[in-house]
């Protein structure tokens, strides 16, 4: 069953302007992070931004922050002031608890961001 | 501090031959997992090696198999290819120790793009 969930295939922005990319999840362990990574067109995963399930307050790194809603089970990326090299491929990941230190991330489908100038 | 290096970036194999990617960690980390990325099936764990030894497993057939080295360094082995296979296929370090509630964050190589032929 897929757990995460990115509604959203593709969005087209205006630069600078605000964005948010959908993303809810699925688990019942309590233990769980979320992650939020870029891709660009040469393949390399870009590790962004990172809340865990415990975390009172929503993450911020720079221009990107975190509408965790842990009730609605979403966590929603926010680009503020979106920039050209912001076009890309946005994937929301999640880790959840079992063999503590065990490493493995499930995807959602990904949105693919354009930035228009 | 050097990020995480996969060679050959590229290859082009033909159906029924075997394959050998490689992956460099991030010195220090000692976990190395291995990530299938396609357009029909998305990103999906393969298999995660911590102190040489496979701790986490994803749902690939015995095909795909791998190993680590001492010096964390880990190679994946994907044999009888099949036009499935053709894939980028991505490797991501970590220290491999988080506790619960605790952020890790996996950090990526650029991928190598095999193509199946």
């Amino acid at each position: 069953a897929q757990k995460i969930t990115q509604t959203q295939p593709g969005m087209f922005v205006q630069e600078k302007e605000a964005v948010t990319l959908d993303c809810t999840y699925d688990t019942s362990d309590p233990s769980y992070g979320l992650f939020w990574y870029k891709q660009p067109s040469s393949g390399e995963m870009i590790f962004l931004i990172y809340q865990g399930s415990y975390d009172q307050q929503n993450a911020t790194e720079g221009r990107y922050s975190l509408n965790f809603q842990k009730a609605r089970k979403s966590a929603n990326l926010v680009i503020s002031a979106s920039q050209l090299g912001d076009s890309a491929m946005y994937f929301c990941a999640m880790r959840e608890g079992g063999i503590q230190g065990a490493q493995k991330l499930v995807f959602g489908q990904g949105t693919r961001l354009t930035i228009n100038p | 501090k050097a990020g995480v290096t996969q060679t050959p970036r590229y290859l082009i194999k033909t159906r029924g031959q075997q394959v050998t990617l490689s992956c460099s960690p991030i010195s220090g980390h000692r976990s190395v997992s291995w990530y299938q990325q396609t357009p029909g099936q998305g990103l999906q764990f393969l298999f995660e090696y911590f102190s040489e030894t496979q701790r986490n497993k994803g749902n690939f057939p015995g095909r795909f198999s791998g190993r680590q080295f001492s010096n964390s360094r880990s190679e994946m082995n994907v044999s009888t290819l099949e036009l499935g296979d053709s894939a980028l296929y991505l490797c991501a370090s970590s220290w491999g120790t988080w506790t619960s509630g605790g952020q890790e964050t996996q950090y990526f190589g650029p991928g190598t793009r095999l193509l199946v032929l």
